[in-house]
């Protein structure tokens, strides 16, 4: 089976550095890329980045970009998701899901249950 | 970077009526790479619909999508208790990818 299970709920204070985790199963890890979408409370989804563990190759949107680092380690199937440096608007659930198509840009079929990540201040 | 905008925000539909949701794109959508989601609350997200008109695995036939260039639909010919929900739009042509900002599905 197909599936990503992504790391626990974080309650962390402000100022704090964190990663989260979805370790991946069921498939070649490395010819499908990996997203991660942020959901803040009561709103919709928003799409942070992506990477291609075979190589690393990583996107991010410029909402994103420098506030946060994605990341994949192949031996172990994982991709993480990490903040240097949390703010109380960084509260949020945040999903890793799968591109559907190997080795290209596509929908995301697959989803992580999501980490909620709270972070006060 | 190319901004969704769905409408309405909420459609209030009874069980057995058609529901038609509008996805906009600020720009075309390049090779109709548009997909739609469904999410339920405290669920992450389902997909629906792939290359604007392709339903995705498992997908009852009275979920359709269709649209080219920057007018999309999603249409659920006949609304089932399961299906009040959230939908969302993605376009994965260009990046950063985006996704639209919700159409919420709920019980009249």
């Amino acid at each position: 089976e197909v599936q990503l299970v992504q790391s626990g709920a974080e309650v962390k204070k402000s100022g704090e550095s964190l990663k989260i985790s979805c370790k991946a199963s069921g498939y070649s890890f490395t010819t499908y890329w990996i997203g991660w979408v942020r959901q803040m409370p009561g709103k919709g989804l928003e799409w942070m980045g992506i990477i291609y563990p075979g190589d690393s190759d990583t996107r991010y949107s410029p909402s994103f970009q420098g506030q946060v680092t994605i990341s994949a380690d192949k031996s172990i199937t994982t991709a993480y998701l990490r903040w240097n440096s949390l703010k109380a608007s960084d509260t949020a659930m945040y999903y890793c899901a799968r591109g559907a198509v190997a080795g290209t840009f596509s929908v995301f079929d697959i989803w992580g249950q999501g980490t909620m990540v709270t972070v006060s201040s | 970077e190319i901004v969704l905008t769905q409408s309405p925000g909420t459609l209030s539909l009874s069980p057995g009526e058609r529901a038609t949701l509008s996805c906009r794109a600020s720009q075309s959508v390049r090779s109709n790479y548009l997909g739609w989601y469904q999410q339920k609350p405290g669920q992450a997200p389902r997909l629906l619909i792939y290359g604007a008109s392709s339903r995705a695995t498992g997908i009852p036939d009275r979920f359709s999508g269709s649209g080219s260039g920057t007018d999309f639909t999603l249409t659920i010919s006949r609304l089932e208790p399961e299906d009040f929900a959230v939908y969302y739009c993605q376009q994965y042509g260009s990046s950063p990818w985006t996704f639209g900002q919700g159409t919420k599905v709920e019980i009249k």
